[in-house]
């Protein structure tokens, strides 16, 4: 799991505002999925990219969207912040979508005031 | 809905002592079945992980058992440390590529 990295680390935003989340994969792995856990409960599932293709999504509304792009880095945007979005967002990588094993970086924790 | 339960949702236990966490799930077409551990703070960890070809995995003091038929999956922690105090998750990767996690177990350990 080393090797994943997220950024920013923590972020404060305001109810109506759009934020953007980065992560960058162990290198070598081209699959990034993106989780949103809330505070005392699981990580929830969000998207799962590979090879710059959407793989899978969860159920998560519409203001969720991310992409990957060619070093397989990816992003993770939010808009129309609400106060509901407050969360850890947690980052997985895996060799591909069909190597099951995945590595979470350590999260952006974003605060929606 | 694909769905993974966990129980117990906090488990505390004399140091020394083994701890078992259970998870049922709904997608009969799951085939693999991590468990993680996150401490305060920390990202989630991998300890272990097993696949629907096999039914039973050992690494040292951690085990994992799968009931294909039941749809049920169990963690075993034996000869328990403080350092094993942690929330531990279970999940199952679904049909749909997905990997659902159960709501965690919050273990501790008691010296």
């Amino acid at each position: 799991d080393a090797g994943v990295t997220q950024s920013p680390t923590h972020l404060i935003k305001t109810r109506g505002q759009h934020v953007t989340l980065r992560c960058s994969p162990i290198s070598g792995h081209k699959s990034v999925s993106w989780y949103q856990q809330v505070l005392g409960q699981g990580p929830q599932f969000i998207f799962q990219y590979y090879e710059k293709e959407e793989r899978g999504r969860g159920n998560f509304p519409d203001r969720f969207s991310a992409r990957q792009f060619p070093n397989y880095s990816s992003e993770l945007n939010v808009n129309a912040l609400l106060l509901g979005d407050s969360a850890l967002y947690l980052c997985a990588s895996s060799l591909d979508t069909g190597t099951d094993t995945q590595y979470f970086g350590p999260g952006t924790r974003l605060t929606v005031l | 809905g694909e769905n993974v339960e966990q129980h117990p949702s906090t488990l505390s236990v004399q140091e020394g002592d083994s701890a078992v966490i259970k998870c049922t799930y709904s997608d009969s077409a799951s085939n693999y079945f991590p468990w993680y551990k996150q401490e305060l703070g920390k990202r989630p960890q991998l300890i272990i992980d097993i696949r629907s070809n096999v039914g039973e995995k050992k690494d040292q003091r951690i085990a994992v058992t799968l009931n294909k038929t039941a749809k049920h999956f169990s963690l075993h922690i034996t000869e328990t440390q403080p350092e094993d105090s942690a929330v531990y998750f279970c999940a199952a990767r679904s049909s749909a590529s997905k990997i659902i996690f159960g709501s965690g177990t919050r273990l501790s350990i008691r010296p």
